[in-house]
Protein backbone atom coordinates (compact mmCIF):
# COMPACT_ATOMS: atom_id res chain seq x y z
CA UNK A 1 0.00 0.00 0.00
CA UNK A 2 1.30 3.69 -1.16
CA UNK A 3 1.78 5.62 2.01
CA UNK A 4 0.98 9.76 1.74
CA UNK A 5 3.46 11.42 -0.87
CA UNK A 6 3.56 14.94 -0.86
CA UNK A 7 5.21 16.75 -4.31
CA UNK A 8 7.33 18.42 -4.56
CA UNK A 9 10.08 18.15 -1.95
CA UNK A 10 11.73 21.07 -2.04
CA UNK A 11 10.63 24.45 -3.61
CA UNK A 12 12.86 27.20 -3.82
CA UNK A 13 10.92 30.80 -4.60
CA UNK A 14 11.24 34.88 -4.30
CA UNK A 15 9.21 36.62 -2.43
CA UNK A 16 5.66 37.67 -4.06
CA UNK A 17 5.42 34.86 -6.01
CA UNK A 18 3.26 31.72 -6.20
CA UNK A 19 3.77 28.09 -4.91
CA UNK A 20 1.35 25.40 -5.13
CA UNK A 21 1.62 22.25 -2.78
CA UNK A 22 0.26 19.03 -3.11
CA UNK A 23 -0.33 16.39 -1.29
CA UNK A 24 -2.00 12.55 -2.62
CA UNK A 25 -3.59 10.95 0.79
CA UNK A 26 -3.16 6.88 1.26
CA UNK A 27 -6.01 5.18 -0.56
CA UNK A 28 -9.21 5.30 1.24
CA UNK A 29 -8.60 7.72 3.54
CA UNK A 30 -11.11 10.36 4.10
CA UNK A 31 -9.14 12.75 6.91
CA UNK A 32 -6.31 14.93 5.36
CA UNK A 33 -4.13 17.09 7.47
CA UNK A 34 -1.62 20.00 6.09
CA UNK A 35 0.86 21.17 9.14
CA UNK A 36 4.42 23.00 8.91
CA UNK A 37 7.03 23.42 10.83
CA UNK A 38 8.89 27.02 10.48
CA UNK A 39 12.38 27.51 11.82
CA UNK A 40 13.27 23.91 13.86
CA UNK A 41 9.94 24.63 16.26
CA UNK A 42 7.28 22.95 16.72
CA UNK A 43 4.79 21.41 13.92
CA UNK A 44 1.83 23.37 13.47
CA UNK A 45 -1.45 21.92 13.05
CA UNK A 46 -2.91 24.01 9.29
CA UNK A 47 -6.11 22.74 8.60
CA UNK A 48 -8.38 19.27 8.76
CA UNK A 49 -10.63 17.98 5.75
CA UNK A 50 -12.98 15.09 5.77
CA UNK A 51 -13.35 14.18 2.22
CA UNK A 52 -13.87 17.45 -0.21
CA UNK A 53 -14.88 19.67 3.56
CA UNK A 54 -12.82 21.65 5.76
CA UNK A 55 -13.19 20.32 8.96
CA UNK A 56 -11.22 22.52 10.87
CA UNK A 57 -9.28 25.59 9.33
CA UNK A 58 -8.46 26.97 12.79
CA UNK A 59 -4.28 27.00 11.89
CA UNK A 60 -4.26 28.98 8.77
CA UNK A 61 -1.92 31.44 9.01
CA UNK A 62 -3.77 34.38 7.19
CA UNK A 63 -5.33 34.59 3.66
CA UNK A 64 -2.67 34.02 1.41
CA UNK A 65 -2.34 30.15 2.32
CA UNK A 66 -5.38 28.24 -0.02
CA UNK A 67 -6.10 24.96 0.40
CA UNK A 68 -8.44 22.71 -1.74
CA UNK A 69 -9.38 18.89 -2.18
CA UNK A 70 -11.31 18.53 -5.25
CA UNK A 71 -13.21 15.23 -5.08
CA UNK A 72 -12.22 14.46 -1.67
CA UNK A 73 -8.66 12.82 -3.29
CA UNK A 74 -5.51 14.79 -3.36
CA UNK A 75 -5.00 18.29 -2.03
CA UNK A 76 -3.34 21.19 -2.51
CA UNK A 77 -1.87 24.10 -0.77
CA UNK A 78 -1.69 27.11 -2.18
CA UNK A 79 0.49 30.01 -1.17
CA UNK A 80 0.06 33.60 -2.58
CA UNK A 81 2.24 35.73 -2.34
CA UNK A 82 4.50 34.13 -0.77
CA UNK A 83 6.63 35.84 2.41
CA UNK A 84 9.51 35.58 4.19
CA UNK A 85 8.15 33.79 6.97
CA UNK A 86 6.64 31.21 5.46
CA UNK A 87 9.56 29.16 4.88
CA UNK A 88 9.58 25.97 6.66
CA UNK A 89 8.33 22.10 6.05
CA UNK A 90 5.27 21.36 4.94
CA UNK A 91 3.71 18.12 6.02
CA UNK A 92 0.54 16.37 4.73
CA UNK A 93 -0.93 13.62 6.94
CA UNK A 94 -4.18 11.32 6.18
CA UNK A 95 -5.61 8.88 8.85
CA UNK A 96 -9.12 6.62 8.35
CA UNK A 97 -11.02 7.25 11.04
CA UNK A 98 -11.99 10.99 12.80
CA UNK A 99 -11.22 10.09 15.89
CA UNK A 100 -8.70 11.86 18.73
CA UNK A 101 -7.03 7.45 18.65
CA UNK A 102 -7.16 7.29 14.81
CA UNK A 103 -2.91 7.01 13.75
CA UNK A 104 -1.99 10.04 11.23
CA UNK A 105 0.43 9.00 8.35
CA UNK A 106 2.18 11.21 7.13
CA UNK A 107 4.07 12.53 4.02
CA UNK A 108 7.87 13.11 4.37
CA UNK A 109 7.13 16.67 3.55
CA UNK A 110 7.96 19.67 1.17
CA UNK A 111 10.27 22.13 2.19
CA UNK A 112 9.84 25.67 0.91
CA UNK A 113 12.18 28.49 0.86
CA UNK A 114 11.08 31.68 0.26
CA UNK A 115 14.21 34.19 -0.88
CA UNK B 1 -5.35 25.03 24.76
CA UNK B 2 -3.80 22.02 24.40
CA UNK B 3 0.18 21.73 24.69
CA UNK B 4 2.72 19.47 24.72
CA UNK B 5 5.81 20.04 26.39
CA UNK B 6 8.90 18.04 25.66
CA UNK B 7 12.64 17.91 26.61
CA UNK B 8 15.06 20.55 25.20
CA UNK B 9 17.61 18.92 22.91
CA UNK B 10 19.95 18.01 21.53
CA UNK B 11 20.89 14.76 23.20
CA UNK B 12 23.86 13.13 22.79
CA UNK B 13 24.43 9.34 24.14
CA UNK B 14 26.99 6.80 23.59
CA UNK B 15 25.55 3.09 22.26
CA UNK B 16 23.98 1.07 24.34
CA UNK B 17 23.18 3.78 27.09
CA UNK B 18 19.50 4.39 28.49
CA UNK B 19 17.55 6.88 26.91
CA UNK B 20 14.59 9.04 28.21
CA UNK B 21 12.95 11.81 26.59
CA UNK B 22 10.45 13.69 28.56
CA UNK B 23 6.92 14.58 27.87
CA UNK B 24 4.31 16.68 29.93
CA UNK B 25 1.15 17.77 27.97
CA UNK B 26 -1.43 20.09 29.21
CA UNK B 27 -5.43 19.05 27.66
CA UNK B 28 -8.76 19.00 28.37
CA UNK B 29 -10.51 15.58 28.57
CA UNK B 30 -8.58 12.76 27.99
CA UNK B 31 -6.26 13.16 24.86
CA UNK B 32 -4.77 10.23 22.82
CA UNK B 33 -0.92 10.36 23.18
CA UNK B 34 2.08 9.51 20.32
CA UNK B 35 5.56 9.48 19.54
CA UNK B 36 6.48 10.45 16.54
CA UNK B 37 10.19 10.03 14.81
CA UNK B 38 11.84 11.53 12.17
CA UNK B 39 15.08 9.86 10.61
CA UNK B 40 17.57 12.10 8.24
CA UNK B 41 15.69 12.60 5.14
CA UNK B 42 12.60 10.79 5.65
CA UNK B 43 9.05 12.27 7.03
CA UNK B 44 7.42 11.55 10.39
CA UNK B 45 6.83 7.75 11.00
CA UNK B 46 4.45 7.23 14.35
CA UNK B 47 6.74 5.10 16.60
CA UNK B 48 4.16 4.52 19.34
CA UNK B 49 0.84 5.67 21.23
CA UNK B 50 -1.55 5.29 23.59
CA UNK B 51 -4.78 6.52 24.28
CA UNK B 52 -6.16 5.86 27.67
CA UNK B 53 -4.39 6.30 31.20
CA UNK B 54 -2.04 3.73 31.91
CA UNK B 55 -1.89 2.47 28.75
CA UNK B 56 1.94 1.24 27.59
CA UNK B 57 2.67 1.78 24.03
CA UNK B 58 5.56 0.02 22.71
CA UNK B 59 7.55 -0.52 19.40
CA UNK B 60 11.41 -1.12 18.77
CA UNK B 61 12.31 -1.44 21.79
CA UNK B 62 10.95 2.02 22.93
CA UNK B 63 8.35 2.13 25.24
CA UNK B 64 6.40 5.13 27.37
CA UNK B 65 3.59 4.77 29.80
CA UNK B 66 0.36 7.15 29.64
CA UNK B 67 0.86 8.72 33.01
CA UNK B 68 -2.51 10.88 34.27
CA UNK B 69 -1.63 11.68 36.96
CA UNK B 70 1.23 13.09 36.35
CA UNK B 71 0.50 14.28 33.17
CA UNK B 72 3.51 12.47 31.26
CA UNK B 73 4.22 10.50 28.18
CA UNK B 74 8.03 10.07 28.49
CA UNK B 75 10.11 7.52 25.86
CA UNK B 76 12.59 5.19 27.14
CA UNK B 77 14.73 2.98 25.79
CA UNK B 78 16.91 0.28 27.60
CA UNK B 79 19.76 -0.01 25.25
CA UNK B 80 20.00 2.79 22.22
CA UNK B 81 21.76 2.24 18.58
CA UNK B 82 23.59 4.51 16.24
CA UNK B 83 20.23 3.79 14.07
CA UNK B 84 18.05 5.41 16.65
CA UNK B 85 19.81 8.71 15.70
CA UNK B 86 16.93 11.11 14.67
CA UNK B 87 14.28 14.17 15.80
CA UNK B 88 11.45 12.77 18.27
CA UNK B 89 8.21 14.81 18.79
CA UNK B 90 5.68 14.14 21.34
CA UNK B 91 2.31 14.73 20.63
CA UNK B 92 -1.27 14.42 21.50
CA UNK B 93 -5.10 14.71 20.17
CA UNK B 94 -7.79 15.78 22.06
CA UNK B 95 -11.49 16.39 20.81
CA UNK B 96 -10.12 18.02 17.46
CA UNK B 97 -8.56 15.43 16.45
CA UNK B 98 -5.50 17.88 15.14
CA UNK B 99 -2.54 16.68 16.78
CA UNK B 100 -0.50 18.85 18.81
CA UNK B 101 3.41 18.49 18.59
CA UNK B 102 6.05 19.31 21.32
CA UNK B 103 9.05 21.18 19.38
CA UNK B 104 11.50 17.65 18.80
CA UNK B 105 14.28 16.29 20.60
CA UNK B 106 17.33 15.50 18.74
CA UNK B 107 18.67 12.51 19.41
CA UNK B 108 22.51 11.58 18.57
CA UNK B 109 23.99 7.66 19.11
CA UNK B 110 27.53 7.87 19.30
CA UNK B 111 28.86 4.52 18.46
Amino acid sequence: EAGVTQFPSHSVIEKGQTVTLRCDPISGHDNLYWYRRVMGKEIKFLLHFVKESKQDESGMPNNRFLAERTGGTYSTLKVQPAELEDSGVYFCASSQQSTSTDTQYFGPGTRLTVL
Amino acid sequence: GNSVTQMEGPVTLSEEAFLTINCTYTATGYPSLFWYVQYPGEGLQLLLKATKADDKGSNKGFEATYRKETTSFHLEKGSVQVSDSAVYFCALSGGAQKLVFGQGTRLTINP
